[in-house]
């Protein structure tokens, strides 16, 4: 069984620049969720995609935009990149809540610098 | 909005000894999880509870949860090296975002 692999694990941008992360969702999970992790602090909800569809938001701009793919895999958007967007960003993966535990599956995480 | 808390925040202990880690949520919710993250690291899944008088445990750790009291606890017992890290709780609230607590940051003296 494959775990949620996130890619690039490592970045660095410079204000104003964007930046796309990817992840690719555990087998047969077909919810995936971002959350922002800021330097000693607790992941913070960005939203969740479920079958292609944003299904919910967190307290986040609009210039934070994400897709989901038919195989499950997601993207996040960034645009217009703030110094205060410098954080972990992870992924995770669930099967839906309604007939499972809801447990989320974290991949490792892309850390992303703005400069 | 739902806040999660913990208690302590930070937390040194020797080993061999045992502490609780408090969970405070402020509004109703049924379903809470315990993860750890090791420095640097991603977070790992611990414990599930889902329901009112839930319990469980693996190896040194037990975690519990009454959802009356809006209140989880996670013990340590004998604690030994190996369990240092940061532990995190998190309420599934409206069925599609968790919120975390603050987190709790364990260091195990030898």
């Amino acid at each position: 069984e494959t775990g949620v692999t996130q890619s690039p694990t490592h970045l660095i941008k410079t204000r104003g620049q964007q930046v796309t992360l990817r992840c690719s969702s555990q087998s047969g999970h077909n919810t995936v969720s971002w959350y922002q992790q800021a330097l000693g602090q607790g992941p913070q909800f960005i939203f969740q995609y479920y079958r292609e569809e944003e299904n919910g938001r967190g307290n986040f701009p609009p210039r934070f935009s994400g897709l989901q793919f038919p195989n499950y895999s997601s993207e996040l958007n960034v645009n217009a990149l703030e110094l205060d967007d410098s954080a972990l960003y992870l992924c995770a993966s669930s099967l839906s809540r309604r007939r499972n535990t809801g447990e989320l599956f974290f991949g490792e995480g892309s850390r992303l610098t703005v400069l | 909005e739902l806040k999660v808390e913990q208690n302590p925040l930070f937390l040194s202990m020797q080993e061999g000894k045992n502490y609780t880690i408090y969970c405070n949520y402020s509004t109703t919710s049924d379903r809470l999880y315990w993860y750890r993250q090791d420095p640097g690291k991603s977070l790992e899944s611990l414990f599930v509870l889902l329901s009112n008088g839930a319990v469980k445990q693996e190896g040194r750790l037990m975690a519990s949860l009454d959802t009356k009291a809006r209140l989880s606890t996670l013990h340590i017992t004998a604690a030994v090296h190996d369990l240092s890290a940061t532990y995190f709780c998190a309420v599934d609230w409206t069925g599609n975002q968790f919120y975390f607590g603050t987190g709790t940051s364990l260091t195990v003296i030898p």
